[in-house]
Parts: structure tokens; C-alpha cells; sequence
């Protein structure tokens, strides 16, 4: 039943070790988000593809990157992790952008909670 | 700067009682908000959403009220129970660059 599917949903890693965070789908939607959600704060957006075309937020340090290989997957990348970057990490889907009202709504996974060590 | 805010970071309400939370968004310009759910370890989750066509927008047990005038929101959610225990979050779509932008988020607790 799970429509967005985020793996792993814990994941350590060390001090600059790059690490992947994984984000499939099953609804087919044409767009797909990345947020950055640190503890008692709102999820902040980092970056989203509409289909293959790569959006990034004018604030999202170079150390994140993200990949589309195919309509159901994304990835996100973390090139040197720092102690900074521990946070919950969310994957959202949408059919259309959010300008079109019901097709742009977002739909969330459970997200990755990332630890740095 | 723009931004999407609440008015209270927490709210406790009996069981069976009705909670209103409350948002307030300063760009005029956005023409669509949703309110979200996220429960503690989970992902958010869609309530409910309103174009600023509308001003009132009702699901089950939840009504969202738009008042363009003061650039205000607010989700009521009626006979509240304790499944509603969570973190609500508002957000604003700002036109044409298609992307939410997020309030902070009020905590509601519910007592038994």
C-alpha cells in the first residue's frame, strides 16, 4: 500500500563518508521533492525534479546532490556529510507542480533520519 | 522577509472538544495552501488543501478557513481525539515557482 517509499529509514554514517538516501514510487507522478527536516522545525525544500528537469533551491549547499534515473526513483546524495546535515530527510511526489491546486499536492514518504557521527 | 508562521508553537485540548489552529502567511501573491499532519517519526500527511478562490473548504471533521483580508488561515478540527495528537503544519504555494513554503508547525495535544 505504501505509495512513497523511503530506504533506509535510519542511517548512520561518519563525518564526511558520502552517503545515498533512496526514494521510490508507485503513483507515477511527474515530480518528486527532497526536504530537509531538522528536529521541531518545517521541512525545508532542497531541491525536486519535474520529470528529469533538476530544480534546485537557491540554498541548498553544493554538498547535496540528487539523481532521477527513472520516473519511479531518486536519490539523494550527500557528498561529505557534516554534523549539520544529521536531520530527517523526506521524499515527496506530486503529479503536477503546486501553481495547479489538487495535482500539485504533495505526498509524503515516511522519511530517512540521518545520524552523523 | 516573506513567511509563513503560526500564532501558538502548542496547543492541549480535551478530548471530544473542538481545536482551531491558526496561520498566518504575509505574500499575497500565494493562491494555495495546505494544512499537513505529521505524526512523531512519520512523514507529513495531506488534511486538507484551499485555492484562495474559496474561503472555506470542509473535510471530515476538519474545516479550513482562508481570510484573504488579514492573510490568515486556520484548521478546526471537531470532536478531537487522541489519533490527532501531532504536529500540524500550514504552507503556502507562492505562484509560479511551484514549491510549498512551510510554517513552523503547532503541536496539538489531546488529553483522555
Amino acid at each position: 500500500d505504501a505509495m512513497v517509499i523511503q530506504n533506509p529509514r535510519y542511517q548512520v554514517t561518519q563525518f564526511g563518508k558520502p552517503v545515498t538516501l533512496s526514494c521510490s514510487q508507485t503513483l507515477n507522478h511527474n515530480v518528486m521533492y527532497w526536504y530537509q527536516q531538522k528536529s521541531s522545525q518545517a521541512p525545508k525544500l532542497l531541491f525536486h525534479y519535474y520529470d528529469k528537469d533538476f530544480n534546485n533551491e537557491a540554498d541548498t549547499p553544493d554538498n547535496f546532490q540528487s539523481r532521477r534515473p527513472n520516473t519511479s526513483f531518486c536519490f539523494l546524495d550527500i557528498r561529505s556529510p557534516g554534523l549539520g546535515d544529521a536531520a530527517m530527510y523526506l521524499c515527496a511526489t506530486s503529479r503536477g507542480r503546486v501553481t495547479s491546486g489538487g495535482i500539485g499536492t504533495q505526498y509524503f514518504g515516511p522519511g530517512t533520519r540521518l545520524t552523523v557521527l | 522577509g516573506e513567511s509563513v508562521g503560526l500564532h501558538l508553537p502548542t496547543l492541549s485540548v480535551q478530548e471530544g472538544d473542538n481545536s482551531i489552529i491558526n496561520c498566518a502567511y504575509s505574500n499575497s501573491a500565494s493562491d494555495y495552501f495546505i494544512w499537513y499532519k505529521q505524526e512523531s517519526g512519520k512523514g507529513p500527511q495531506f488534511i486538507i488543501d484551499i485555492r484562495s478562490n474559496m474561503d472555506k473548504r470542509q473535510g471530515q471533521r476538519v474545516t479550513v478557513l482562508l481570510n484573504k483580508t488579514v492573510k490568515h488561515l486556520s484548521l478546526q478540527i471537531a470532536a478531537t481525539q487522541p489519533g490527532d495528537s501531532a504536529v500540524y503544519f500550514c504552507a503556502e504555494n507562492r505562484g509560479s515557482q511551484g514549491n510549498l513554503i512551510f510554517g513552523k508547525g503547532t503541536k496539538l495535544s489531546v488529553k483522555p
